[in-house]
């Protein structure tokens, strides 16, 4: 089986400050894990991926995410926010082998940046 | 390709009505996936294709959904008959292969009054 934990349903940060969004996965399997991001009334778009590559995935719009399978953790970062990044962005997991081959995505979080 | 594509973008239906959504996946991708999205619960996953064939339908809530795939380019999702407690945002999303992106569509936001 496959889930997703995001840590946090509502994150603010100032305009400028560093963007920390948690996610925590479980997998029976080797996981492919993303992040997506969501404006209002859009839907999801694909903001990275992680797939067995680089554990260090960098991603649109300057954000990266690292793979950390002893922690099962991919959490999403950006240096320095921007108005523009505020969004739901949403983690997800799925398999490459066997029978896994849902996507399931976390609960989501829900990121307010002000000035 | 102009995406993966859903109509009607708004829905406002009478309880005891039947609903019918519709999608249309990017050409190519193996793998099809309908999504229901609330404030309360989320980004749930209803149903998956692979190859046109229905694979997993445990997210399906009750009898009253149903989804077809009659070909490579075309799915549904029906609800007959709906219910108030069935509004919210309708995603379908498609994929190439396993383990690869899925691409959303913009969705169809359902009112049911």
């Amino acid at each position: 089986a496959q889930s997703v934990t995001q840590l946090g349903s509502h994150v603010s940060v100032s305009e400028g400050a560093l963007v920390l969004l948690r996610c925590n996965y479980s997998s029976s399997v080797p996981p492919y894990l993303f992040w997506y991001v969501q404006y209002p009334n859009q839907g999801l778009q694909l903001l990275l991926k992680y797939t067995s590559a680089a554990t260090l995935v960098k991603g649109i719009n300057g954000f990266e995410a690292e793979f950390k399978k002893s922690e099962t953790s991919f959490h999403l970062t950006k240096p320095s926010a921007h108005m523009r990044d505020a969004a739901e962005y949403f983690c997800a997991v799925t398999g490459v082998s066997g029978g896994y081959n849902k996507l399931i995505f976390g609960a989501g979080t829900r990121l307010a940046v002000h000035p | 390709d102009a995406g993966v594509i859903q109509s009607p973008r708004h829905e406002v239906t009478e309880m005891g009505q039947e609903v019918t959504l519709r999608c249309k996946p990017i050409s190519g991708h193996d793998y099809l996936f309908w999504y229901r999205q609330t404030m309360m619960r989320g980004l749930e996953l209803l149903i998956y294709f692979n190859n046109n064939v229905p694979i997993d339908d445990s997210g399906m809530p009750e009898d009253r959904f149903s989804a077809k795939m009659p070909n490579a380019s075309f799915s549904t999702l029906k609800i007959q008959p709906s219910e108030p407690r069935d509004s919210a945002v309708y995603f379908c999303a498609s994929r190439v292969r396993q383990g690869a992106e899925a691409f959303f569509g913009q969705g169809t936001r359902l009112t049911v009054v």
